[in-house]
């Protein structure tokens, strides 16, 4: 089986700071995804690639970079960090549309 | 645009009693529907998936059927246990010109007591 490794595993940042998040999967999947979960508003995808140097915006990508610099790796930026934010953000991959899709534990963010 | 929408957000319950959670979508694609569930910090973990009309999907004690006339996909279980306290999502995966496109609900989270 294959894993999925989020770095760091929390993250706490300033008030307009610029922050980023490392994702690595070792299943060998084209697609990866960035979704960010926030209590009572359930798993929102940010930003999702469907194959190395591709991007596509989800529904939250506002305020939100992202590259795809290898097939293995996804990395997501927060491009300023907005006061009292606290939220978990989950890397995921799949082989392709509408297979399963696995889960890293996530990077949780506090903004102070 | 797609969505997902579940209903309850919290679903309280006695071990042993059974348990449905509601899941209906919005799409104009073919859809394929799955069920996510995600235990105290731990990553959200597949549990059902579908995308054939009528027809029940099973694993692990829970089951669903895909229902595209009521465009609904409810999670069931006959007898809940202690270990299925923990947070459920429906997800719909749709194939459009982007590529694939995975859509959450808001997740309901179910406590199973003594």
């Amino acid at each position: 089986g294959g894993i999925i490794t989020q770095t760091p595993k929390f993250l706490i940042g300033q008030e307009g700071q610029k922050l980023t998040l490392k994702c690595q999967q070792n299943f060998n999947h084209d697609t990866m995804y960035w979704y960010r979960q926030d209590s009572g508003k359930g798993l929102r995808l940010i930003y999702y690639s469907i194959t190395e140097n591709d991007l596509q915006k989800g529904d939250l990508s506002e305020g939100y970079d992202a590259s795809r610099e290898k097939k293995s790796s996804f990395s997501l930026t927060v491009t300023s960090a907005q006061k009292n934010e606290m939220a978990v953000f989950l890397c995921a991959s799949s082989i392709r549309t509408n297979t399963e899709v696995f889960f890293g534990k996530g990077t949780r963010l506090t903004v102070v | 645009g797609d969505s997902v929408t579940q209903t309850e957000g919290l679903v309280t319950l006695t071990k042993g009693l059974p348990v449905m959670l509601n899941c209906t979508y919005q799409t104009t694609y073919s859809p394929f529907l799955f069920w996510y569930v995600q235990h105290l910090n731990e990553a959200p973990k597949l549990l059902l998936k579908s995308s054939t009309d009528n027809k029940r999907t099973e694993h692990q004690g829970f089951y669903a059927t895909l229902h595209k006339s009521s465009s609904s996909f409810h999670l069931q279980k006959s007898s809940v246990q202690l270990s299925d306290s923990a947070l459920y999502f429906c997800a719909l995966s749709v194939a459009n010109s982007a590529g694939n496109k995975l859509t959450f609900g808001i997740g309901t989270r179910v406590l199973v007591r003594p």
